[in-house]
């Protein structure tokens, strides 16, 4: 079946870095991605939704400024975490579609903190 | 009326039972639907696609109520391995995109 792979699936990190996740779909052409978020025991909020070539939209309250997106290729997404504080420590998952009616296929996530 | 709309539950449910989760979506011209399965502080995982007849894979049954907005999981004889959070997904799709609407989820937790 459709695999995403999602990188790093840990990272820790000291606040004010960056951090990059990349989100590759291995093997089929995923135009969409999105980027989630889950803080414990909370349900998944989606942050934004990348299209490949084109800017990402972005969900109301996610700055985009911060979260940096870019879908440069059809299987390459990538997330930025710009200038990371503590509060930005949480579960960070990517989705892939591959088509217009397929069923998502996940990252296994990356869990962030920030010290 | 929230998007997608599930109950969160927990179901405490002794293992062998019958545990029904609804799911209800706002928007009729909603075109695909799905269930997913998330394990504590893992990713979600697709546990099946809903379509309008109605499927089933197993001990789990899925239905479509198109006329009443909702979709069902059914889970006969629960196992231990069956507790973990049910999410409802639903998507809308304009253009090449999909829009993504994940309900909050329900706790299930199977006892022995």
């Amino acid at each position: 079946g459709a695999v995403v792979s999602q990188h790093p699936s840990r990272v820790i990190c000291k606040s004010g870095t960056s951090v990059k996740i990349e989100c590759r779909s291995l093997d089929f052409q995923a135009t969409t991605m999105f980027w989630y978020r889950q803080f414990p025991k909370q349900s998944l909020m989606l942050m934004a939704t990348s299209n490949e070539g084109s800017k990402a939209t972005y969900e109301q309250g996610v700055e985009k400024d911060k979260f940096l997106i870019n879908h440069a290729s059809l299987t390459l997404s990538t997330l930025t975490v710009t200038s990371a504080h503590p509060e930005d420590s949480s579960f960070y998952i990517c989705s892939a579609l591959d088509s217009s009616t397929s069923p998502l296929h996940f990252g296994n996530g990356t869990r962030l903190t920030v010290t | 009326r929230k998007e997608v709309e599930q109950d969160p539950g927990p179901f405490n449910v002794p293992e062998g039972a019958t545990v029904a989760f609804n799911c209800t979506y706002s928007n009729s011209a909603s075109q695909s639907f799905f269930w997913y399965r998330q394990d504590c502080r893992k990713e979600p995982k697709l546990l099946m696609s809903v379509y309008s007849s109605g499927n089933e894979d197993g001990r789990f049954t899925a239905q479509l109520n198109r006329a009443s907005q909702y979709i069902s999981l059914l889970i006969r004889d629960s196992k231990l391995s069956d507790s973990a959070t049910y999410l409802c997904v639903v998507m809308n799709y304009g253009g090449s995109q999909g829009n993504l609407i994940f309900g909050k989820g329900t706790k299930l937790s199977v006892k022995p």
